[in-house]
């Protein structure tokens, strides 16, 4: 596709339930970024990965979050034992390698943990 | 650490006035600087970006210049729309290439005709 695509749009899920929220990122980026969105807030860093590796996973609040990128494009962002607090929308970003902060980013994932 | 401070909204204006979005921030280094936008309904756009001081990033009739003095990246634009409607993000990056952005809280602009 020509942007980067997030599935689903939306999640409402229990708490205590397990997520994934993927990120399909533009073809050939190979920088791709997972961001949090709360209400009324800019994006807060989550986790960045260059190719398949995690560059910086600096901004994961805790050891319930984990993302992956196996091969290098597609992402998961996995979210265990959800909590009310983790509602938010879930951005996703893709950067040519060399760009410092150019960043094509998605339209995001609503989760909502009720 | 570093961080971005951004005037608290909303803004509201009739079409055709003048605009200003203050931005400040506090950084080590030299970051790249960047304004994002986000209309109704859809995801961030890149707006305008400025790398090094003194530059001065422009589009769609909106421009910032990059003042490392006063450590500021103020957005202006001389004549809003209503299409301009949206909420608006300043936003820096580190001076490494891949360093995620750090971004303001938003600043809603709100134009009327």
């Amino acid at each position: 596709g020509a942007g980067v695509s997030q599935t689903p749009s939306n999640k409402v899920t229990e708490k205590g339930k397990y997520v994934e929220l993927r990120c399909d990122p533009i073809s050939g980026h190979t920088a791709l970024y997972w961001y949090r969105q709360s209400l009324g807030q800019g994006p807060e860093f989550l986790i960045y990965f260059q190719g398949t590796g995690a560059a910086d996973d600096s901004g994961l609040p805790n050891d319930r979050f984990f993302a992956v990128r196996p091969e290098g494009s597609v992402s998961t962002l996995k979210i265990q034992r959800t909590e009310r607090g983790d509602s938010a929308v879930y951005l996703c970003a893709s950067s040519p390698n060399r760009d410092r902060g150019d960043a094509f980013f998605g339209q995001g994932t609503r989760l909502t943990v009720v | 650490g570093n961080s971005v401070t951004q005037m608290e909204g909303p803004v509201t204006l009739s079409e055709e006035a003048f605009l200003t979005i203050n931005c400040t921030y506090t950084a080590t280094g030299y970051p790249s600087l960047f304004w994002y936008v986000q209309y109704p309904g859809e995801g961030l756009q890149l707006l305008l970006k400025a790398t090094k001081a003194d530059d001065k990033g422009s589009n769609k009739g909106f421009e910032a210049t990059y003042r490392k003095e006063t450590t500021s990246f103020h957005l202006e634009k001389g004549s809003v729309q209503v299409s301009d409607s949206a909420v608006y993000f300043c936003a820096l990056s580190g001076y490494q290439a891949g360093t995620a952005l750090i971004f303001g809280k938003g600043t809603t602009l709100s134009v009327s005709s």
